[in-house]
């Protein structure tokens, strides 16, 4: 049973709206998430984070809002842009070297 | 320029012949990984390692092997690869294992025939 889940493959959006990309994940014990944006044949690359011990954490466009008790973070990306259109991944770790991703969500921001 | 290498970027093999995709950061990172990209599945950690020969398993290590001699390179083997290896594989760093991005390689799209 996957411990991080992104229930959407896919989203699309006119650009210049919100994007909003959602993960729910089931271990208790992760107390760091982490979003990564992947574009066709690249590796993965860092967007944003967010500690246990906070509920929202914003860098330029995007915000990462985490929700504890429902086990739940959100990406939000306002506002989209085409660039923007990529693989998001959401990512866990319990503080060890562990690292769980969810499977991708499919981002495409519509000019 | 800081950055994560690996090679091949392109392998197509047959099952049972033993390969090895190489992986070298030059950021002096204690901890590096590897990951294996499915369809549906995201990415999963089959091996990591925190320090030079200090290595472990992620979840799912079966027919991969991994040795840490020196810090910056991290080399994956497989010793009798078989199709279901058949993956994008990347490999990744970072300064240290918990509350740090980490940072990947391009990827090696590996096949298995």
């Amino acid at each position: 049973d996957q411990q991080v889940k992104q229930n959407s493959p896919s989203l699309s959006v006119q650009e210049g709206r919100i994007s909003i990309l959602n993960c729910d994940y089931t271990n208790s014990m992760f107390d760091y998430f982490l979003w990564y944006k992947k574009y066709p044949a690249e590796g993965p690359t860092f967007l944003i984070s967010i500690s246990s011990i906070k509920d929202k954490n914003e860098d330029g466009r995007f915000t990462v809002f985490l929700n504890k008790s429902a086990k739940h973070l959100s990406l939000h990306i306002v506002p989209s842009q085409p660039g923007d259109s990529a693989v998001y991944f959401c990512a866990a770790s319990d503080g060890g070297q562990n690292f769980v991703f969810g499977p991708g969500t499919r981002l495409s921001v519509l000019p | 320029e800081a950055q994560v290498t690996q090679n091949p970027r392109y392998l197509i093999t047959v099952t049972g012949k033993k390969l090895t995709v190489t992986c070298s950061q030059n950021m002096n990172h204690e901890y590096m990984s590897w990951y294996r990209q499915d369809p549906g599945l995201g990415l999963r950690q089959i091996y990591y390692s925190m320090n030079v020969e200090v290595t472990d398993k992620g979840d799912v290590p079966e027919g991969y092997k991994v040795s840490r001699k020196e810090k910056r390179n991290f080399p994956l083997i497989l010793e009798s690869p078989s199709p279901n290896q058949t993956s994008l594989y990347f490999c990744a760093s970072s300064l240290s294992a918990a509350g740090y991005e980490q940072y990947f390689g391009p990827g090696t799209r590996l096949t298995v025939t």
